[in-house]
């Protein structure tokens, strides 16, 4: 399967406790975004990568989270001292795109998390 | 005002029918569009991109109007499988994309 992957698809956890994410994008796709969807609402954008360099995060993402993409490749997204309000999916998706153009973005399964 | 304003439905329609939906944005710089497809509990597949004016594939029809900045949906002769949750999605300048909330769609034998 070439697509774009996500793990884990599911986590549950304690408010106060750490999460990390991992998103493995299509293989040659230079562009990553991380969204987050609650339900009832389309995906809410959180940060963009192009390779390895995080280049826009949104003002909404409080300074809990934090997102790497070492070399290019994969990335994180790791969430401190969760909230149940945290609860959500966790969407990763990827493009090939030239600069300053928009592409098909394909999306992983995602992450749903679960703060109790 | 928000970015990117849809009207959430649901939309009721029976099979066959012709169903339409608009997607309002805020941000007259944007130049490219898109509707995605969400099926519940699934993630979002692109549907159809639309560049300047519009695109047809088969039963669907996208249509920009800048002056207005809004984009619109129609889908022709729906079918069961046409049931899902549309968003329309606008790249902000920058490299930041707006989703809209979705509009849902369910079609009826």
């Amino acid at each position: 399967d070439t697509g774009v992957s996500q793990d884990p698809r599911h986590k549950i956890t304690k408010r106060g406790q750490n999460v990390t994410f991992r998103c493995d994008p299509i293989s040659e796709h230079n562009r990553l975004y991380w969204y987050r969807q609650t339900l009832g609402q389309g995906p809410e954008f959180l940060t963009y990568f192009q390779n390895e360099a995080q280049l826009e995060k949104s003002r909404l993402l409080s300074d809990r989270f934090s997102a790497e993409r070492p070399k290019g490749s994969f990335s994180t997204l790791e969430i401190q001292r969760t909230e149940q309000g945290d609860s959500a999916m966790y969407l990763c998706a990827s493009s090939l795109d030239p600069a300053w153009s928009y592409n098909e973005q394909f999306f992983g399964p995602g992450t749903r998390l679960t703060v109790l | 005002r928000k970015e990117v304003e849809q009207d959430p439905g649901p939309f009721n329609v029976p099979e066959g029918a012709t169903v339409a939906f608009n997607c309002t944005y805020s941000n007259s710089a944007s130049q490219s569009f898109f509707w995605y497809r969400q099926d519940c509990r699934k993630e979002p597949k692109l549907l159809m991109s639309v560049y300047s004016s519009g695109n047809e594939d088969g039963r669907f029809t996208a249509q920009l109007n800048r002056a207005s900045q809004y984009i619109s949906l129609l889908i022709r002769d729906s079918k069961l499988s046409d049931s899902a949750t549309y968003l329309c999605v606008v790249p902000w300048g920058g490299f930041k994309t707006i989703f809209g909330a979705g509009t849902r769609l369910f079609v009826k034998a």
